[in-house]
């Protein structure tokens, strides 16, 4: 399958300061990739869906200013969380849409994002 | 809307044994029903997917899942548990397409034990 490879897999950061995440594509373009946000015990969370070229459309109640998301090229796609506060500590996950020879659609994962604001 | 209860966040089986783990879904149009796989570290692999065609669909490492409309499941299941299918496991919905919003589960930690 195809592969979606995330960095860092986890994170330490002071509050106050911003933190970026990647999520890239690494053998094929994805056009869409989606950022999910995991708190512990609970479900993943879709937060934003993230088109190459173009704003990205965030999910009600997810602040656009606070999460930065930016779709520059059709192998990346970034994650900003800007002045990052305890609250905002949680797993963060992306994943990117393939579209196969039978014209069906896959979602590939990458290995997420553990990010701890102290 | 849509949503996905999973029964159980945490599920032990024997190795050998029968493995069930419980998804129930809401949704106000025909679904799309997945399950995801996480080990750890790892991100989700996909393991099955309902797409309104046959009603039991088999996925990969010997599991298989059957959506019962009347009763709004979408059950994971597995003959025989082997110690390398310790894992979360995640159910989710889409309404839109085969890849589009995910709606998720809450997940179910299997444990394997000998």
């Amino acid at each position: 399958g195809a592969v979606v490879s995330q960095h860092p897999s986890w994170v330490i950061c002071k509050s106050g300061t911003s933190v970026k995440i990647e999520c890239r594509s690494l053998d094929f373009q994805a056009t869409t990739m989606f950022w999910y946000r995991q708190f512990p015990k609970q479900s993943l969370m879709l937060m934003a869906t993230s088109n190459e070229g173009s704003k990205a459309t965030y999910e009600q109640g997810v602040e656009k200013d606070k999460f930065l998301i930016n779709h520059a090229s059709l192998t990346l796609s970034t994650l900003t969380v800007t002045s990052a506060h305890p609250e905002d500590s949680s797993f963060y996950i992306c994943s990117a849409r393939v579209r196969s020879g039978t014209g069906d659609t896959e979602a590939f994962f990458g290995q997420g994002t553990r990010l701890t604001v102290v | 809307a849509q949503s996905v209860t999973q029964l159980g966040s945490h599920v032990s089986v024997s190795e050998g044994a029968l493995v069930l783990l419980r998804c129930n879904y809401s949704s106000s149009v025909p679904p799309y029903l997945f399950w995801y796989v996480q080990y750890p570290n790892q991100g989700l692999q996909l393991l099955l997917k309902y797409t309104s065609a046959a009603t039991l669909v088999k996925g990969i490492n010997g599991f298989e899942a059957e959506f019962k409309k009347s009763e709004t499941s979408f059950h994971l299941t597995k003959p025989s548990a082997h110690m390398s299918d310790a894992a979360e496991y995640f159910c989710a919905v889409s309404h839109t397409g085969t890849a589009s919003k995910l709606t998720f589960g809450t997940g179910t930690r299997l444990q394997v034990t000998l």
